[in-house]
């Protein structure tokens, strides 16, 4: 059983498109993550929902919006893609709400390739 | 400026040899040290915790310390096998009142040949 499943894997598409990312997880775990891993490896955290709620909304373009729809679940949209968006982006999953505390499990990332 | 150091950024040792992988970090306030082993093309998957107080804490072949004096930490791999052929990022944790920052590593790529 997959614990934190991501779609797509590879995402490759053109400047100014629009596209979603979907994760899911069936741990039963209240908050979810999107992070972003740069060309340098370093993970910087994007959103965190916990409950459906959002709790962290880090310094990222207004191009990017997550949605929960209900709390198994954490879609990243993204609009007017430019270069660089080209990343790869994990989700991940916790039990309770704060990541320094509480194991993280992260999904197998989706590699978005804007060109 | 809160910062976490990993040292060597690549690494290739045989099969069967031991490695130690090390971790700095300038954070403040400290609040725990976390080692994660990535995959190539999969998610990071929590190896050890360490708070404050602790020095050392095992997870099968796999051997943290802790120095919180000196802001060190490293990861020592007994008898390495090729599926130990990874990333190994070091991920240092602050709080402060009710909030929190995760600093993450770039980590230390590992490759294990036979």
């Amino acid at each position: 059983d997959t614990a934190v499943s991501q779609t797509p894997k590879y995402l490759v598409t053109q400047m100014g498109n629009d596209k979603s990312i979907k994760c899911e997880q069936n741990l039963g775990h209240d908050t979810m993550y999107w992070y972003k891993q740069d060309s340098k490896k370093f993970l910087k955290i994007m959103f965190s929902y916990n409950n459906k709620e959002l709790i962290i909304n880090e310094t990222v373009p207004n191009r990017f919006s997550p949605k929960s729809p209900d709390k198994a679940h954490l879609n990243l949209h993204i609009n007017s893609l430019e270069l660089g968006d080209s990343a790869v982006y994990f989700c991940a999953s916790s039990q309770g709400p704060r990541a320094s505390t509480d194991t993280q499990y992260f999904g197998p990332g989706t590699r978005l390739t804007v060109l | 400026k809160n910062q976490v150091e990993q040292s060597p950024q690549s690494l290739i040792i045989l099969e069967g040899k031991n490695c130690t992988l090390q971790c700095n970090y300038t954070v403040s306030p400290f609040s725990n040290l976390r080692w994660y082993k990535q995959d190539t093309g999969r998610g990071p998957v929590s190896l050890t915790i360490m708070t404050f107080s602790e020095n050392t804490k095992s997870n099968g072949r796999y051997t943290a310390t802790l120095d919180a004096d000196t802001k060190q930490s490293s990861l020592h791999i007994t008898a390495s096998q090729l599926s130990d052929s990874a990333s190994y990022i070091c991920v240092v944790s602050v709080t402060w009142d009710s909030n929190y920052q995760l600093i993450w590593g770039a980590g230390t790529k590992l490759i294990i040949k036979p």
